[in-house]
């Protein structure tokens, strides 16, 4: 059964920072993996998809990278916004189909 | 770009009620998946149908059921209804196979409180 783990559940930082969002994976096995943002009582609006033969995804400030065989993936956000403050969700794919796996989450606040 | 629309956003009902929540599929999207969020908690998968037939099956109370249509549209119907189940309840679709990328799609959601 795959787990996915997010660490930390919460950081606070102030604005203008580079930071780090950490997911891993218990079946490295994996199909693809996605990143999400949800604001509070909101929906989840993806970020960034990568595919398990990828190795990273940019979209702007925002930069994913996936190590299957570690079972690992991180988010990168550079020069962080009160705007990013949010909860980020890493969510697992195993095969062509299945299901998506969640993490718990990691909600982000950035502080002006 | 059409997304995945759920219907109604909102819903209120007493304990012991039966409720009804709708999702439509992004258009050639053949499979639909069905989330709850508790409060707090991370989207829990309840289940998935691809091509009308269930597809699999997660952690679904067994007072609800579901089912997709011939347009593809889904449904998820909650009968006896408990102060638990007041949560967030998301749909998603994609493609079964790999399609474009594999992505899942997800609704906005439906907000359910029961009292």
């Amino acid at each position: 059964k795959q787990e996915v783990t997010q660490i930390p559940a919460a950081l606070s930082v102030p604005e203008g920072e580079n930071l780090v969002l950490n997911c891993s994976f218990t079946d490295s096995a994996i199909y693809n993996l996605q990143w999400f943002r949800q604001d509070p009582g909101k929906g989840l609006t993806s970020l960034l998809l990568i595919q398990s033969s990828q190795r990273e995804q940019t979209s702007g400030r925002l930069n994913a990278s996936l190590d299957k065989s570690s079972g690992r993936s991180t988010l990168y956000i550079a020069a962080s916004q009160p705007g990013d403050s949010a909860t980020y969700l890493c969510a697992v794919r195993t095969t062509s189909g299945s299901r998506l796996t969640f993490g718990e989450g990691t909600q982000l606040t950035v502080n002006p | 770009a059409a997304g995945v629309i759920q219907s109604p956003r909102h819903l209120i009902k007493e304990k012991r009620e039966t409720a009804t929540l709708k999702c439509y599929p992004i258009p050639r999207h053949d499979t639909v998946y069905w989330y709850q969020q508790g409060p707090g908690q991370d989207p829990q998968f309840l289940i998935s149908f691809y091509e009308k037939m269930q597809s699999d099956k997660g952690s679904i109370p067994d007072r609800f059921s579901a089912q997709q249509f011939s347009d593809y549209h889904s449904e998820l119907n909650m009968s006896s209804l408990e102060l638990g189940d007041s949560a967030l309840y998301f749909c998603a679709s994609s493609f079964w196979t790999s399609g474009p990328t594999g992505e899942l799609f997800f609704g906005e959601g439906s907000r359910l409180t029961v009292l």
